[in-house]
């Protein structure tokens, strides 16, 4: 049982460039996130899924995009990368009942330079 | 916007004393869950209390929640050294199962 995984763990990109970062869940979570955390400000939602076909905004969505075209992943597209979006990503599931803890993957520390 | 504030931000105890943080929040909420975080690794599940609880126990951990005066608490008794970590509060009431977390307090256990 892998739980949640996210590839790649370290990625410098230059601003302006593209990129997909990973996750893919075995647990057949419902429930699918990402966030952000920076130094000082916690972890912030940037997207989330209910299910498989369902995606909406969190606290700070622009910049990316996402998908959910399977129950088991959910990547996470950066547009045009900006030094703003330097931060370390992580994904989480959950079962969609509410009251399920998170599983979260061991994050992408990404550098835009 | 940060939903959960946790108090201190940082707390250095000895081994074997018990370490309390605080977790204020803003809106109603469905549960509060506390998570924990090694350095440089992505984030624990350590216990969830649902809204119309008011103490919970895991371990050596317990949790409260007063509903009231929108708080938590999370009390580690008897500390290690492995506990030291950053400890987040994360508060559930939004669509599906979204949570919003709080900034987290660095706990720092010495021998």
């Amino acid at each position: 049982n892998a739980g949640v995984t996210q590839t790649p763990k370290f990625q410098v990109l230059k601003t302006g460039q593209s990129m997909t970062l990973q996750c893919a869940q075995d647990m057949n979570h419902e429930y699918m996130s990402w966030y952000r955390q920076d130094p000082g400000m916690g972890l912030r939602l940037i997207h989330y899924s209910v299910g498989a076909g369902i995606t909406d905004q969190g606290e700070v969505p622009n910049g990316y995009n996402v998908s959910r075209s399977t129950t088991e992943d959910f990547p996470l597209r950066l547009l045009s990368a900006a030094p703003s979006q330097t931060s370390v990503y992580f994904c989480a599931s959950s079962y969609r009942d509410r009251g399920s803890g998170y599983t979260f993957g061991s994050g992408t520390r990404l550098t835009v330079v | 916007s940060q939903q959960g504030e946790e108090d201190p931000q940082a707390l250095s105890i000895q081994e074997g004393e018990n370490a309390t943080m605080n977790c204020s929040y803003k809106t109603s909420i469905n549960n509060l869950q506390w998570y924990r975080q090694n350095s440089g690794r992505g984030l624990v599940h350590l216990i969830l209390i649902r809204s119309n609880e008011r103490e919970k126990h895991s371990g050596r951990l317990r949790v409260t929640l007063d509903t009231s005066k929108k708080s938590s608490s999370l009390l580690i008794t008897a500390s290690r050294a492995a506990d030291t970590a950053s400890y987040f509060c994360a508060t559930g009431g939004g669509g599906g199962n979204k949570l919003t977390f709080g900034t987290g307090t660095q706990l720092k256990v010495e021998l």
